[in-house]
């Protein structure tokens, strides 16, 4: 089974609608991380967690807001979805004190009509 | 803050020909470096990576890359490229102070020709 999944996969909505996307890990890791990814662009970070109390905002927060219910469960949510937000968006999970590698999720790729 | 730069966004190569994907980075201190690989509809998969100690680091599939801190530089190398190569290639340096973050270039897209 993989470490690190995202649900859904794909999704297709439309412009102001509300949106959640889901990560879940077994890796046990404490710090985890949404990014966003544009072609020609790279990953930027949207935000990042270092525990369940502990949410910070990254390079491009706007527009999206986080929940982390548990350790091992990171939420990404777009409360009212625009077009611009069509990406491909990565869940990843790193250990605290580790080497320092953060491990991905398979991504979901979300279109906004 | 950090900030990564890879200067080709696209590179074509033919199979069996040698490869470097070339990667400059701008951080403070002692750089925690990073190559990820995404081929098509995938997700990113770790390459190599580099803490400390030997320059010339080995990865996976062949892949070495090699700490330059003079040139703030961590080019990624394979010496024959295969077919199944053909990806997507990010360089990332990781912030220790503050977000913890990886910083990612912007991609260098490979195309390998039969």
């Amino acid at each position: 089974d993989a470490d690190v999944t995202q649900t859904p996969r794909n999704r297709i909505t439309k412009t102001g609608k509300r949106i959640m996307l889901e990560c879940s890990q077994t890796k046990g890791h404490d710090r985890m991380y949404w990014y966003r990814q544009d072609p020609g662009l790279g990953l930027r970070l949207i935000y990042y967690s270092f525990d369940v109390k502990d949410i910070n905002k990254g390079e491009i927060s706007d527009g999206y807001s986080v929940s982390r219910q548990a350790q091992a469960k990171f939420s990404l949510s777009l409360e009212s979805a625009i077009p611009n937000q069509t990406a491909l968006y990565f869940c990843a999970t790193m250990k605290a004190g580790g080497t320092n590698e953060q491990f991905f999720g398979p991504g979901t790729r979300l279109t906004v009509l | 803050a950090q900030s990564v730069t890879q200067p080709d966004i696209h590179i074509t190569v033919s199979e069996g020909a040698s490869l470097e994907l070339r990667c400059n980075y701008s951080y403070g201190a002692t750089p925690y470096l990073f190559w990820y690989v995404q081929s098509p509809g995938q997700g990113l998969q770790l390459l190599l990576k580099y803490f400390s100690g030997d320059t010339l680091v080995q990865g996976i599939k062949g892949f070495e890359a090699e700490f330059k801190r003079s040139q703030s530089s961590f080019n990624l190398r394979k010496p024959s490229v295969h077919w199944s190569d053909a990806a997507e290639y990010f360089c990332a340096v990781y912030s220790g102070a503050g977000s913890y973050q990886l910083t990612f270039g912007k991609g260098t897209k490979l195309s390998v020709i039969p």
